[in-house]
């Protein structure tokens, strides 16, 4: 089946830590993005891309970091600068960055020990 | 300022009564609109969207919306809701070309028996 997963389901991160969540799809899409949600704010943008090596900031890219290496694969680090990652991250992909449909994976929920 | 709002953010209804959920943008043109439903701890699955064409689009799970240009307005129906359909439920608009699809902050449905 053609989806995309997201993994782990859930991830603890020490103060000063980095973490990396994982995302990959085999929908062969080329575009791929990275939302937060919190509570009452729906899903913000925090980085998109639209082909392989390539990506751009989206609306909260300020302590996050990522890659796209592979097709398939999307990975985001939440990094030390990232002040209060406890959130709700959600992948999605499309089959382009001008096709305006969205599939989304399940989810990783990020907490802070 | 291209935007979507949802006002309402928690909804409540009986079992086998109908719902309508409130969506409205603002945009100089006609966008693209997406209903999405989300589950507790789950990613976003699509209901419906409308590009152009009919104004009354039907999507999965009995669910359907009407675009109305003169009010702005892309509100979600389902004449009959299932104790099933409690979830949240985020409206999308997206204006085309390379612009990022924007979600709305969302609507919370509680069902009661």
């Amino acid at each position: 089946d053609g989806g995309i997963t997201q993994s782990p389901k859930y991830l603890f991160r020490k103060e000063g830590q980095n973490v990396t969540l994982s995302c990959e799809q085999n929908l062969n899409h080329d575009a791929m993005y990275w939302y937060r949600q919190d509570p009452g704010q729906g899903l913000r943008l925090i980085y998109y891309s639209q082909i392989v090596n390539d990506f751009q900031k989206g609306d909260i890219a300020e302590g996050y970091s990522v890659s796209r290496e592979k097709k398939e694969s999307f990975p985001l680090t939440v990094t030390s600068a990232q002040k209060n990652p406890t959130a709700f991250y959600l992948c999605a992909s499309s089959i382009s960055s001008g096709q305006e449909t969205q599939y989304f994976g399940p989810g990783t929920r990020l907490l802070v020990l | 300022a291209q935007s979507v709002t949802q006002p309402d953010i928690h909804i409540t209804v009986s079992e086998g009564a109908s719902l309508e959920l409130r969506c409205n943008y603002s945009y100089g043109a006609t966008p693209y609109l997406f209903w999405y439903v989300q589950s507790p701890g789950q990613g976003l699955q699509l209901l419906l969207k409308y590009f152009s064409g009919d104004t009354l689009v039907q999507g999965i799970k009995g669910f359907e919306a009407e675009f109305k240009r003169s009010q702005s307005s892309f509100n979600l129906r389902k004449p009959s809701v299932h104790w099933s359909d409690a979830a949240e439920y985020f409206c999308a608009f997206y204006s085309g070309g390379y612009q990022k699809v924007t979600f709305g902050t969302g609507t919370k449905l509680q069902v009661i028996p």
